[in-house]
């Protein structure tokens, strides 16, 4: 079985500052891992996806993330907070053993003080 | 560069209607899929497709139906809508190959219809 747990429900940073949102999985498979960002009635973009090729991953926006499979985490980070990355962030666990389907986390609300 | 288009974007219903929420592609993505969210939630998915004439139930499936005779569209049907359905709903579309199994299975999501049932 596969699950996602996101640490923090809400993170609060100061714009120019870094970011650090935490997330860990549990999987019998290989995992495939996304990062999801959901701006206020939106829907979900794709920040970066890990599927084996290399730890550290580099997405949209200045956000990377790097797996760690003796930690079973996969923390996304931006060195310096913008204003407009305030938004609904999304950790997802996927394995094409289950036919690809996502698992998401419970979502982590971003918020960027001026 | 249409991408997932939802309609309606918004929509009250009664108890007990029944209404048909729309959803197509036009990537040519084999994968389709049916999630709602809840507030303060991660999605959950309540049916998906892995090409046309083929649905499968996922985590929620209580309450809905779906049906998938093209590969574009997916549309999900609410036959006798109850309160504990409001939410907002998200359809999202995939390209999945067997045997390219990396690079694959990233999901594209429309903007989402907004449903309260009342």
């Amino acid at each position: 079985a596969q699950s996602v747990t996101q640490l923090d429900s809400h993170v609060s940073v100061s714009e120019g500052t870094p970011v650090l949102l935490r997330c860990n999985y549990s999987s019998s498979y290989s995992p495939s891992l996304f990062w999801y960002v959901q701006h206020p009635n939106k829907g979900l973009q794709l920040l970066l996806k890990y599927t084996s090729a290399a730890t550290l991953v580099k997405g949209i926006n200045g956000f990377e993330a790097e797996f760690k499979k003796s930690e079973t985490s996969f923390h996304l980070t931006k060195p310096s907070a913008h204003m407009s990355d305030a938004a609904e962030y999304f950790c997802v666990v996927s394995s094409f053993n289950q036919g690809g389907k996502l698992i998401f986390g419970q979502g982590t609300e971003l918020s960027v003080k001026p | 560069n249409a991408g997932v288009t939802q309609t309606p974007k918004f929509r009250i219903l009664k108890i007990g209607q029944s209404m048909t929420l729309q959803c197509t592609q036009d990537m040519n993505h084999n994968y389709m899929y049916w999630y709602r969210q809840d507030p303060g939630m991660g999605l959950k998915l309540i049916y998906y497709s892995v090409g046309a004439g083929i649905t499968d139930k996922g985590e929620v499936p209580n309450g809905y139906n779906v049906s998938r005779s093209t590969t574009e569209d997916f549309p999900l049907r609410l036959e006798l809508a109850a309160p504990s359905q409001t939410s907002v709903y998200f359809c999202a579309s995939s390209y999945s190959n067997p045997v390219t199994v990396f690079d694959e299975n990233i999901q594209y999501f429309g903007a989402g219809t907004r449903l309260s049932v009342l």
